[in-house]
């Protein structure tokens, strides 16, 4: 079964706000990662944060891990009409979860 | 660099067809896996290798063959399409990091439907 779940499944959200998708997991990690797909193409990694870190940052994205409750976070700061795909978290032997469609408002 | 390259983009298959998804990547990279991704599924991993001569069953490996004889290159066979393999298939390769994958470089799919 696949490793990750993200949540929400979709979100809307005007742009300039912040956008913010949790992801689950089920077994220990060594490390998880988020990926951005935008639509028909294939996934481009966005950030890596290992088992025993607890927040990286990188330009406007920040994603926390939190290895006690099996989750993470990834928070889009500023958002823009360019940030609209979908986002997947992975873990480390390489399942995503099923994604959260991001869609920025004009 | 070219990355990760799959042939062919589009493919249009018969039941009980076979076919072969080539995958090449350019850099070197020791891991390399194939995913599938339908509609409200995710991506499923299919098979993956950790290097030249190995291979491992991921989450959806019945009906697909792979192999992989040099570092570069990772074809995924189909043996004999049903429609239920109808979906995007993507390749992607990493250095391999502690414990598993790394860094993921993707494809840029290739389009299967089986009539």
């Amino acid at each position: 079964s696949q490793q990750g779940e993200e949540d929400p499944q979709a979100l809307s959200i005007q742009e300039g706000e912040n956008a913010t998708m949790n992801c689950s997991y089920k077994t220990s990690i060594n490390n998880l990662q988020w990926y951005r797909q935008n639509s028909g193409r294939g996934l481009v990694h966005l950030i890596l944060i290992r088992s025993n870190e607890r927040e990286k940052h990188s330009g406007r994205l920040r994603v926390t891990l939190d290895t006690s409750k099996k989750s993470s976070s990834l928070l889009i700061t500023a958002s823009r009409a360019a940030d609209t795909a979908s986002y997947f978290c992975a873990t480390d032997v390489g399942s995503f979860g099923k994604g959260t469609r991001l869609h920025i408002l004009p | 660099n070219a990355g990760v390259t799959q042939t062919p983009k589009f493919q249009v298959l018969k039941t009980g067809q076979s076919m072969t998804l080539q995958c090449a990547q350019d850099m070197n990279h020791e891991y390399m896996s194939w995913y599938r991704q339908d509609p409200g599924m995710g991506l499923r991993l299919i098979h993956y290798s950790v290097g030249a001569g190995i291979t491992d069953q991921g989450e959806v490996p019945n009906g697909y063959n792979v192999s992989r004889s040099t570092t570069e290159d990772f074809p995924l066979r189909l043996l004999s399409a049903a429609p239920s393999q109808t979906s995007v298939y993507f390749c992607a390769s990493s250095y391999p990091a502690q414990g598993g994958a790394g860094e993921l470089f993707f494809g840029e799919g290739s389009r299967l439907t089986v009539l």
